[in-house]
């Protein structure tokens, strides 16, 4: 089944511990983002990656870290985790095809993380 | 990307017709326009896209005029379960200025009531 899987589901931690949320796909995209959604803001990006080893800043990518080593993972880094990154976060992928523009790809989407950092 | 707005919340009845406006003025040439549903405690998912004029699947119609400033999201005879978040997504390839960014938005919450 074609999916987009992250871990965990729920995560509570303390200020200052550093903390990573996995996201994994397999359909072979090359597109891969996280995003962070709060109450009134809606959905914003925080970092994406056009291929492996290729990443580059969302709209909201302070405090955050990312990698891509390989395809198929794209991990969210928090090296110190602060109370205002309290949030739903959403890992996304997609292909790129020959318009290698993702806004015209369908973006399918991880079930989610809830990050509470106390 | 294209800056959208969409208004905050609708709400309908079941049975009724509801249309989501979007506006994206400053829309460009190669942009698509893409909407998207998410339903609480779930990532969002594909709904429908277009580039122009009409476009209608199993689920939904977009209508998109001719100056593409604007887009309508249309859900034929809603139900309680179409109560979600739509989102409306412009973009294309931009070659500068980290335009592989996608900028979701605030989107608008449906709530369909009986």
């Amino acid at each position: 089944e074609a999916q987009v899987t992250q871990n965990p589901r729920y995560l509570i931690t303390v200020t200052g511990k550093k903390l990573t949320v996995t996201c994994s796909q397999n359909m072979n995209h090359e597109y891969m983002s996280w995003y962070r959604q709060d109450p009134g803001l809606g959905l914003r990006q925080i970092y994406y990656s056009m291929n492996v080893e290729v990443t580059d800043k969302g709209d909201v990518p302070e405090g955050y870290k990312v990698s891509r080593k390989e395809k198929r993972n794209f991990p969210l880094i928090l090296e110190s985790p602060s109370p205002n990154q309290t949030s739903l976060y959403f890992c996304a992928s997609s292909y790129l095809g020959t318009s290698g523009s993702p806004a015209k790809n369908i973006q399918y989407f991880g079930a989610g993380t809830r990050l509470s950092v106390l | 990307l294209a800056k959208t707005t969409q208004p905050i919340s609708m709400d309908s009845y079941e049975g009724q017709e509801v249309n989501i406006t979007c506006s994206h003025n400053n829309i460009a040439t190669n942009d698509y326009i893409t909407w998207y549903q998410q339903f609480p405690s779930q990532g969002p998912r594909f709904i429908i896209q277009g580039y122009k004029t009409k476009v209608t699947n199993e689920v939904a119609s977009l209508f998109i005029p001719a100056d593409r400033k604007s887009s309508t999201l249309s859900l034929p005879r809603v139900s309680l379960s179409d109560t979600a978040v739509y989102y409306c997504l412009v973009g294309g390839r931009e070659l500068t200025g980290g335009g592989n960014k996608l900028t979701f938005g605030t989107g608008t919450q449906l709530k369909v009531e009986l």
